[in-house]
């Protein structure tokens, strides 16, 4: 079956611009994780959805990042006047349960 | 504060041997262990994870031990593979959240020589 996609797999930006990146997660999955990874570090939690609840947005490093999840399903991370720092790979995972969380392959945004 | 560390950042061993991973934490309201592993350019896949009611859990030629005292969990491969050459992540899960976001340690390189 599918798979959690993401896109775009790659994401080149200049220093201050917006960006937006973009998951569907897997059918039926309620909840929805973003991640990031910066170069040599494990994953760093951001934002957790879990169908209608107020998500859980204790990761985000700043206000510049935001995230929506639309229907429930797909799920859009918005970084504002982007900053050399934000660039890393953001993976987003889905998962029926709390334990076993389904990876995209990720989006690496680099920041010039 | 890393409250999952992992603190070999690689490993090397001959195809056919045993790989031992380890990691420790420091919150002891983790309940859930994961491990993922990563290939290049893909997202991390999960692997065996063990709950805190148990020690020790088993799948195939993996098997995970989980040491509450000394807050140490592992990740034994035998016999190790080539194709098993990737990152390692080990990832904890905290049961006085309702979220079920994972708290991930930096990663193990492992690299299986033929």
């Amino acid at each position: 079956g599918a798979g959690v996609s993401q896109s775009p797999s790659n994401k080149v930006t200049e220093k201050g611009k917006d960006v937006e990146l973009r998951c569907d997660p897997i059918s039926g999955h309620t909840a929805l994780y973003w991640y990031r990874q910066s170069l040599g570090q494990g994953l760093e939690f951001l934002i957790y959805f879990q169908g209608n609840s107020a998500p859980d947005k204790s990761g985000l490093p700043s206000d510049r990042f935001s995230a929506e999840r639309t229907g429930g399903s797909v799920s859009t991370l918005t970084i504002q006047r982007t900053q050399q720092e934000d660039s890393a790979v953001y993976l987003c995972a889905s998962s029926k349960n709390r334990e076993e969380q389904y990876f995209g392959p990720g989006t690496r945004l680099t920041v010039l | 504060d890393q409250q999952v560390k992992q603190n070999s950042p690689s490993l090397s061993v001959q195809e056919g041997r045993i790989s031992i991973l380890n990691c420790d934490y420091t919150n002891s309201m983790f309940d859930y262990f994961l491990w993922y592993k990563k290939y290049p350019a893909e997202g991390p896949t999960f692997l065996i994870s063990i709950s805190s009611i148990k020690d020790k859990n088993e799948d195939g030629r993996f098997t995970v031990f989980l040491n509450k005292s000394a807050k140490h969990l592992s990740l034994h491969i035998v016999p190790s593979q080539p194709g098993d050459s990737a990152v390692y992540f080990c990832a904890a899960s905290d049961g006085s959240s309702n979220t079920g976001k994972l708290i991930f340690g930096q990663g193990t390189t492992l690299q299986v020589k033929p």
